[in-house]
């Protein structure tokens, strides 16, 4: 079965500043990654997906995460936060096994916090 | 494109009455997910359903909880009795097939049991 870990519950950043939250995987079939952002009482949001083409995703909003197998890893990044970025981060992980399984399954979420 | 909707969006109820939450997915979506998130426990998924049928159902939490889908436009997620503990924000999510797997999300229900 896979799983997700999201490293660190809570980022605080300030605007303007890289912003980093980590990821790590569980899988023992090639991934699909995602990274889904929330904001406050609001439905969940795709802001990037990795589908084993390039490793290097790039996302909406200027965020972009960067697939590393050997790390097992999909951290995602920005190079300057702006207030607007403030929310909870998702990252979640599915495989594709023959059309059987869809599920996707989520970490436990990152609150990001942007300081003027 | 209206996205997945949910009805009704705030729902407060008492202990022992029977809820039901609402979902319409997105058009031509053959995939239907329903969703628990809570502070302590975060996202769960509780049951998901493939071209109206229901594929795993291993996250109900119990038997007080249902779910149905009569077609493909409508699905229903039904407590009966309601719970204290069961309060918590409820998400329905929709996915095409061949989409690489990815979900839309509804806007959630807010599910509070005094």
């Amino acid at each position: 079965a896979q799983s997700v870990t999201q490293l660190g519950s809570h980022v605080s950043v300030s605007e303007g500043a890289l912003v980093l939250l980590r990821c790590n995987y569980s899988s023992s079939v090639p991934p699909y990654l995602f990274w889904y952002v929330q904001y406050p009482n609001q439905g969940l949001q795709l802001l990037l997906k990795y589908t084993s083409a390039a490793t290097l995703v790039k996302g909406i909003n200027g965020f972009e995460a960067e697939f590393k197998k050997s790390e097992t890893s999909f951290h995602l990044t920005k190079p300057s936060a702006h207030m607007s970025d403030a929310a909870e981060y998702f990252c979640a992980v599915s495989v594709n096994s023959g059309g059987s399984n869809y599920k996707l399954t989520f970490g436990k979420g990152t609150l990001l916090t942007v300081n003027p | 494109d209206a996205g997945v909707i949910q009805s009704p969006r705030h729902e407060v109820t008492e202990m022992g009455q029977e809820v039901t939450l609402r979902c319409k997915p997105i058009s031509g979506h053959d995939y239907l997910f329903w969703y628990r998130q809570t502070m302590m426990r975060g996202l769960e998924l509780l049951i998901y359903f493939n071209n109206n049928v229901p594929i795993d159902d291993s996250g109900m939490p119990e038997d007080r909880f249902s779910a149905k889908m009569p077609n493909a436009s409508f699905s229903t997620l039904k407590i009966q009795p309601s719970e204290p503990r069961d309060s918590a924000v409820y998400f329905c999510a929709s996915s095409p097939w061949g989409r690489d797997n990815e979900q839309f999300f509804g806007p959630g229900t807010r599910l509070t049991v005094l």
